[in-house]
């Protein structure tokens, strides 16, 4: 059975930076495409970013040289260093595994960055 | 970048109405579309794919249609637990982009 588990959401100040987790089983992290999805409070889903089956990565232009994917192997997990963080980047931040687009979610961890 | 936009971005329905929520592309994207429905606190969850083809497990009265630039999502008989907020997805290109969402809203 697949199944994605977010953490490392919190309260952070503008500017500062977070790490998000996202645990994997039931198929390999390393070996798929997947995505991060993410929604503000009150507002609609938006792509951040994938994670590509090579290594490689693109991002949304929102995000893009503030936020780093990575994998790791060992852990099967999948991981958002997001850095110079913004009001605007307040939301909760889901992970998935993409199939023709995003198909199995995780339960999402939130990110509130406030002073 | 492909925009997506979806109407009404609300409605209100009763239970055993017919529903039909439009997503259009802002290019041609081919068969290259989702449909996703999410309730409030909850992960969203993948209705069809390919446009037209639904995913396994979900009821046959979601039905999803179109190509190119102009797509549809028909519920054929709303239910109760159809009152949710749905939202297109493209996977044609990246960056893939959501519609804005549609509110099903009980009448």
């Amino acid at each position: 059975e697949v199944q994605l588990v977010e953490s490392g959401g919190g309260l952070v100040q503008p500017g500062g930076s977070l790490r998000l987790s996202c645990a994997a089983s039931g198929f390999t992290v390393s070996s798929t495409y997947m995505s991060w999805v993410r929604q503000a409070p009150g507002k609609g889903l938006e792509w951040v970013s994938v994670a590509y089956s090579d290594a490689g990565a693109y991002y949304a232009d929102s995000v893009k040289g503030r936020f780093t994917v990575s994998r790791d192997s060992s852990k099967n997990t999948l991981y958002l260093q997001m850095n110079s963080l913004r009001p605007e980047d307040t939301a909760v931040y889901y992970c998935a595994r993409d199939s023709k687009g995003p198909l199995y979610w995780g339960q999402g961890t939130l990110v509130t960055v406030s002073s | 970048d492909i925009q997506m936009t979806q109407s009404p971005s609300s409605l209100s329905a009763s239970v055993g109405d017919r529903v039909i929520l439009t997503c259009r592309a802002s290019q041609d994207i081919r068969n290259d579309l989702g449909w996703y429905q999410q309730k409030p606190g909850k992960a969203p969850k993948r209705l069809i794919y390919a446009a037209s083809s639904l995913q396994s497990g979900v009821p046959s009265r979601f039905s999803g249609s179109g190509s190119g630039t102009e797509f549809t999502l028909t519920i054929s008989s709303l239910q109760p637990e159809d009152f949710a907020s749905y939202y297109c997805l493209q996977h044609h290109s990246y960056p893939l982009t959501f519609g804005g969402g549609t509110k099903v809203e009980i009448k």
